[in-house]
């Protein structure tokens, strides 16, 4: 099946600093890339939609500023935390649908996602 | 809006044990409902989905029916094994909700021998 790969798998930072998490298509080309958030034993939290050439939607609260997403190229989206701190820490997860995936499907390929530790 | 519903975990089975582990779900009109497992490392797959009421998803062994009366579709699995030792997320996406899908917390599931 299609694979999704997400890079770094974990990173630890130092309060302040901007990280960066590559999301990658490996087999297919995605013009729709999600980006989401995990809280330890709370549901995966959808942060925004990344769109090939064009800007990210962001759901309700969360910060467009902070988290910076690009999606350059139909393989390639980024997720840039800005001046992370400590309650920036959390696992993201990245997914992408394929395109014969069709409308509503929900057969979404997901990444296996980054842990992001801000000291 | 949409909101899904699971277990908590861990659930701690021994190996051929039968597994169940809860889903219930709000939303309005017609969702459909999915599985998903992430297996230690890795991303999260699609185990079995169900797209309309009295569906049944099944993949693996693994089972949920989608019950609209209930608003619930409860996995199950006759005989875990070992290798079934994973996160597994409930979900919904729900035709009136932007393509987007909205999971469940996730239920731990430790089989041992």
């Amino acid at each position: 099946g299609a694979v999704v790969s997400q890079h770094p798998s974990r990173v630890i930072c130092k309060s302040g600093t901007s990280v960066k998490i590559e999301c990658r298509s490996l087999d297919f080309q995605a013009t729709t890339m999600f980006w989401y958030r995990q809280f330890p034993k709370q549901s995966l939290m959808l942060m925004a939609t990344s769109n090939e050439g064009s800007k990210a939607t962001y759901e309700q609260g969360v910060e467009k500023d902070k988290f910076l997403i690009n999606h350059a190229s139909l393989t390639l989206s980024t997720l840039t935390v800005t001046s992370a701190h400590p309650e920036d820490s959390s696992f993201y997860i990245c997914s992408a649908r394929e395109p014969s995936g069709g409308q509503n499907t929900g057969e979404l390929f997901f990444g296996e996602g980054s842990r992001l530790t801000v000291l | 809006g949409n909101s899904v519903t699971q277990m908590e975990g861990p659930v701690t089975l021994s190996e051929e044990a039968f597994l169940t582990i809860n889903c219930t779900y709000t939303a309005t009109g017609y969702p459909s409902l999915f599985w998903y497992v992430q297996y230690p490392g890795e991303g999260l797959q699609l185990l079995l989905k169900a797209t309309k009421a009295d569906d049944k998803g099944s993949n693996k062994g693994f089972e949920a029916t989608y019950r609209k009366e209930t608003t619930s579709f409860h996995l199950e699995k006759g005989s875990v094994q070992v290798s079934d030792s994973a996160v597994y997320f409930c979900a919904l996406i729900n035709t009136g909700g932007g393509n987007k899908l909205t999971f469940g917390t996730g239920t731990q599931l430790k089989v041992e021998l």
